[in-house]
């Protein structure tokens, strides 16, 4: 199942820096698209998301834009602080109230942020 | 914050023992869902469950799983008889509602080790 895709595996930035992850999916039909936070032991916290019907939303330092033509979103951290260092994880939905609501993961990015 | 909670944390169980993952969503929540994560691999879908009843369910979720909600506040997930195979993180989710309230939010997870 490769329908939503991260292409790298890890990413390495230096503290008040941007972080960028980026994240690529397939399915046309995706229409909700979500971050999330992974700390070992734990489960996904959610970060932010973004309907299909905007190209920007912003919360704080996290920023996500998503390009629908090229089938593609990234997650913008600024500044990047130690705190954030955490497996990020892209996921997508299909819309709808109840069916088509199944979250469709990437792989995760490890971000790792240098004091 | 509410949060999702989940007991236990982790699971040891023989081949072929049923066993029960519970989980407490947040209380004014509507969706309900499973996913497990293998080592290694991606975060899975499992099953959503809406209105008393299975939404959706993955080609990952036959016969040997279900789900039920005995209660207003439990969600449970019953492997019947579990397989090596099924050895991973189980997590349980919550939604309040329809868009814009689309985010998921995730409990800690069980570690489901089948020996």
């Amino acid at each position: 199942d490769q329908q939503v895709k991260q292409n790298s595996p890890s990413l390495s930035v230096q503290e008040g820096r941007i972080s960028i992850l980026n994240c690529d999916y397939t399915n046309s039909m995706f229409d909700y698209f979500l971050w999330y936070k992974k700390y070992p032991a734990e489960g996904p916290t959610f970060l932010i998301s973004i309907s299909s019907i905007k190209d920007k939303n912003e919360d704080g330092r996290f920023t996500v834009f998503l390009n629908k033509s090229a089938k593609h979103l990234s997650l913008h951290i600024v500044p990047s602080q130690p705190g954030d260092s955490a497996v990020y994880f892209c996921a997508a939905s299909g819309g709808g109230e109840t069916s088509g609501s199944r979250l469709t993961f990437g792989e995760g990015t490890q971000l790792t942020v240098n004091p | 914050e509410p949060e999702v909670t989940q007991t236990p944390s982790h699971q040891v169980t023989q081949m072929g023992q049923e066993v029960i993952l519970r989980c407490v969503p947040i209380s004014n929540h509507l969706y309900f869902y499973w996913y497990r994560q293998i080592l290694g691999q991606k975060v899975e879908f499992l099953v959503s469950f809406y209105n008393n009843e299975i939404s959706e369910k993955s080609e990952i979720f036959d016969d040997q799983f279900s789900v039920e909600r005995p209660d207003g506040s439990n969600f449970t997930l019953k492997i019947r008889s579990t397989k090596l195979e099924d050895s991973a993180m189980y997590f349980c989710a919550s939604r309040r509602g329809r868009y814009p309230y689309n985010e998921q939010f995730f409990g800690p997870g069980t570690r489901l080790t089948v020996l």
